[in-house]
């Protein structure tokens, strides 16, 4: 069981916005920075989001990033088939001294 | 360009041991932190500690101490996983994935390709 909570599966048309939640503590994202990170089928996890809502270059405007208390979320604009894929977020817990991430959401493009 | 390049995939026996490498290039290998995150198939993602490259002091994720091992050679910019004992339920990819050295954050950026290490009698 994960940390930080996130819905397995998430799912939307091309061209639609949908979002992603992601759900923790005072330790760790009450307190801390979040990170979101995309895994494309069969390849390694990037970063998408780092400190709450920048965007590493390279990735586009179409994602973005908030943070209200001990919740996140991650937004996705003008959906497209190529963003099918895992997403995690991620936080520093001071509890446990150590990173903490989501379940993960899979996110479907219908 | 930073990247990190891990070593291949590996098909062990439970109680043997196996070393994954992750060779970083393209920054100053001591300048940030080398965390290791673990991914069970078919599961998420797992962080399993991190290594400070100046002082090469390992710390462990609660679940990941005893058997696993963090250790570095800075002469070739390579950080190491040494797990040992090996169990059928430490097969997994194993990603190492390059983090800030002051500030603790779950910053991970760039990741090593990942290592399969599969265990099977």
């Amino acid at each position: 069981q994960s940390v930080l909570t996130q819905p397995p599966s998430a799912s939307g048309t091309p061209g639609q916005r949908v979002t992603i939640s992601c759900s923790g503590s005072s330790s760790n994202i009450g307190s801390n920075y979040v990170y979101w990170y995309q895994q494309l089928p069969g390849t390694a996890p990037k970063l998408l989001i780092y400190r709450n809502n920048q965007r590493p270059s390279g990735v586009p405007d179409r994602f973005s990033g908030s943070k209200s208390g001990t919740s996140a979320s991650l937004a996705i604009s003008g959906l497209r088939s190529e963003d099918e894929a895992d997403y995690y977020c991620a936080a520093w817990d001071d509890s446990l001294s150590g990173g903490v991430f989501g379940g993960g959401t899979k996110l479907t493009v219908l | 360009q930073v990247q990190l390049v891990q070593s291949g995939s590996e098909l062990k026996k439970p109680g043997a041991s196996v070393k994954v490498s992750c060779k970083a290039s393209g920054y100053t290998f001591t300048s940030y932190a080398m965390n290791w995150v673990r991914q069970a198939p078919g599961q998420g993602l797992e962080w399993m500690g991190w290594i400070n490259t100046n002082t090469g002091n390992p710390t462990y994720a609660q679940g990941f101490t005893g058997r696993f091992v963090f250790s570095l050679d800075t002469s070739v910019s390579t950080a190491y996983l040494q797990i040992s004992s090996l169990k059928a339920e430490d097969t997994a990819v194993y990603y190492c994935a390059r983090g800030p050295l002051v500030v603790v954050a779950a910053t991970f950026d760039p990741w090593g390709q990942g290592t399969l290490v599969t265990v099977s009698s």
